[in-house]
């Protein structure tokens, strides 16, 4: 199985803040990888599908890099409704799997 | 707009299967090649259970493989889910999730919490 890591695991930020959170597979999953936004007792939503697809409806604000192993979604300016869990997932192989997720909170 | 709603007993004795269907409106099911099922541990991350394509072939997580069945009705438009011999660590909330073309989850389910406990 590839595992996924993630970090930080979470990170307090205010709004407008720039964040950046980092993704790293243990294998190279080429640009398979996709990032989702989970709020509370919420399921997850997808922000950004192969590294840097912004998945319809999904605000500019969010962006998606690397490539490989290492990658990263950015927040370029964090609004009330960013605060939540990110996770992100690799669809380059089965089993899929996730890391384990970023909370940002203020 | 597809929408997935994830339906069965909240409640599941141990050594029991757990049962979950997976209806699926306003649009086909075939009109996507693959639909997976993910679960989320109270408090804990996502863990992939599996896909299941139109056609009816299934890949599985080898975690799971020897407890989970996947299956799919094109005539009620609906993907259903069995778990056999469950245990407590099977409690979580089950999701239905579309698969897209590049294969990441495009559209889920609200999901639905399974609790393992006799």
């Amino acid at each position: 199985d590839i595992q996924m890591t993630q970090s930080p695991s979470s990170l307090s930020a205010s709004v407008g803040d720039r964040v950046t959170i980092t993704c790293r597979a243990s294998q190279s999953i080429s640009s398979y990888l996709n990032w989702y936004q989970q709020k509370p007792g919420k399921a997850p939503k997808l922000l950004i599908y192969a590294t840097s697809s912004l998945q319809s409806g999904v605000p500019s604000r969010f962006s998606g890099s690397g490539s490989g192993t290492d990658f990263t979604l950015t927040i370029s300016s964090l609004q009330p409704e960013d605060f939540a869990t990110y996770y992100c997932q690799q669809s380059y192989s089965t089993p899929f799997t996730f890391g384990p997720g970023t909370k940002v909170d203020t | 707009q597809v929408e997935l709603q994830e339906s069965g007993p909240g409640l599941v004795k141990p050594s029991g299967t757990l049962s979950l269907t997976c209806a699926v409106s306003g649009g086909s099911i075939s009109s996507s090649n693959w639909w997976s099922w993910v679960r989320q541990p109270p408090g804990k991350g996502l863990e992939w259970i599996g896909e299941i394509h139109q056609s009816g072939s299934a890949n599985y997580n080898p975690s799971l493989r020897s407890r989970v069945t996947l299956s799919v009705d094109k005539s009620k438009n609906q993907l259903s889910l069995k778990m056999s011999s469950v245990s407590a660590a099977d409690t979580a909330v089950y999701y239905c999730a579309r698969v897209g073309a590049l294969r990441p989850f495009d559209n889920w389910g609200q999901g639905t919490l399974v609790t393992v406990s006799s």
